[in-house]
């Protein structure tokens, strides 16, 4: 199937400090990735949607000014948290569709997430 | 926002026991897919099952749809250690440009 990876794989920074996470599309061109949090033993909630060329639609409750998000081609997004605080770290995942006609049709496949840890 | 509930949250047997875990969800769905992810770990996808179908198996895999209730479970057979995990269901409402909605997900540990 098709790969989506994400760097770093774990990253902690000091309180303040802007984190970027980085989402990639291998063989594959991704006009729409998708942002996902976890905290520690919950499931994943659906934070922002990036779409390539345009601004991101965010979820309820997520600031956008706070979590930044850059899809600027096919094949990249950026998550860049802002000015970290301790409540945000957990394990951000990123996700994208292959595109209809692909031979994982409607499969959407994630990457291997990132670990943030903020002190 | 999230489809809905899984249960039970937490279940533990004996390697060598089935595990049935169940899923609830509140909209009309595409497909709905079940995940597993070990501790700390990733998404790995175990199994999709559209909306017309009833029934999927995939190795010790059995995945049962019922659209008229809204819900699914999923059944592991003859478990092992090795699959403690959390599993988690995801509905697909639409198969163009929408995201998985994650259910909450069922803790599973499998003691040898």
């Amino acid at each position: 199937g098709a790969v989506v990876s994400q760097h770093p794989s774990r990253v902690i920074c000091k309180s303040g400090t802007s984190v970027k996470i980085e989402c990639r599309s291998l063989d594959f061109q991704a006009t729409t990735m998708f942002w996902y949090r976890q905290f520690p033993k919950q499931s994943l909630m659906l934070m922002a949607t990036s779409n390539e060329g345009s601004k991101a639609t965010y979820e309820q409750g997520v600031e956008k000014d706070k979590f930044l998000i850059n899809h600027a081609s096919l094949t990249l997004s950026t998550l860049t948290v802002t000015s970290a605080h301790p409540e945000d770290s957990s394990f951000y995942i990123c996700s994208a569709r292959e595109p209809s006609g692909g031979s994982s049709y409607n499969e959407q496949f994630f990457g291997p997430g990132t670990r943030l840890t903020v002190l | 926002s999230q489809q809905g509930e899984e249960d039970p949250q937490a279940l533990s047997i004996q390697e060598g026991e089935n595990a049935t875990m169940n899923c609830s969800y509140k909209t009309s769905i595409n497909n709905l897919q079940w995940y597993r992810q070990n501790s700390g770990r990733g998404l790995v996808h175990l199994i999709l099952i559209r909306s017309n179908e009833r029934e999927k198996h995939s190795g010790r895999l059995r995945v049962t749809l019922d659209t008229s209730k809204k819900s699914s479970s999923l059944l592991i057979t003859a478990s092992r250690a090795a699959d403690t995990a959390s599993y988690f269901c995801a509905t697909d409402v639409n198969s163009g440009n929408t995201p998985l909605v994650f259910g909450k997900g069922t803790r599973l540990s499998v003691i040898a």
